[in-house]
């Protein structure tokens, strides 16, 4: 079992949509991050967080510590938004990967 | 500066060629890391440095040879690779309370 699940694998959604990525752990963790990839591209850090939530532009990172599950949402989606996004959690030095959330988002 | 500079951005060597890997922060992280990435697959942690020491190394193969030189700097040495090896090699760097930061990567490939 991976200790870092997502959901969905993939997801299409056409512009404009609301999107809602989550994200369910099994370790104690320092802080939970949402990452972004575009195809062949490196990783950028969304969000870090070890509670509550975060805002930024139409992106919305939120993490329930006691249930161990974060969801990021995006508002108004544009195709640029296409990517993968991954959630990822760090305990200490250790940092554990979901497998990614392979969003398109049609015109 | 907020940014983990990798270079090159792109990669190609034969079999029996030695190249490296480079990465570069000056964000005063002291923990950096080396992390292959095939297709369509999540990151897989190869090496941990904190305090430019090796804390961790995930059982990979001797031809890849890590070095931090400073706290800035890490490299990845790479000597007679296998295809097999062809990937997204990505550095990252981190601060507790501060959170990860990545650079976009070298992708390799061995032909």
């Amino acid at each position: 079992k991976n200790e870092v699940e997502q959901s969905p694998q993939n997801l299409t959604a056409q512009e404009g949509e609301f999107i809602t990525i989550n994200c369910s752990y099994s370790v104690g963790i320092s802080a939970l991050h949402w990452l972004q990839q575009h195809p062949g591209g490196g990783i950028v850090s969304l969000f870090m967080l070890s509670s509550g939530k975060k805002k930024h532009g139409r992106l919305i990172a939120t993490i329930n510590i006691q249930e161990k599950h974060s969801s990021l949402h995006i508002t108004a989606s544009h195709p640029r938004d296409s990517a993968v996004y991954i959630c990822a959690v760090g305990t200490g030095n250790q940092f554990y990967f979901g497998t990614g959330t392979s969003l398109t988002v049609i015109p | 500066d907020t940014e983990v500079t990798q270079t090159p951005k792109h990669l190609v060597m034969g079999m029996t060629n030695k190249k490296s890997l480079k990465c570069e922060q000056h964000m005063g992280h002291r923990a950096m890391y080396w992390y292959k990435q095939k297709a369509k697959k999540p990151p897989e942690l190869m090496f941990v440095y904190s305090y430019e020491k090796l804390s961790i190394n995930e059982s990979v193969p001797s031809r890849f040879s890590p070095e931090c030189p400073n706290s800035s700097l890490l490299n990845l040495h790479l000597h007679a690779l296998q295809p097999e090896d062809s990937a997204l090699y990505l550095c990252a760097s981190s601060q507790p309370d501060y959170g990860y930061t990545f650079g976009s990567g070298t992708r390799l490939t061995v032909v």
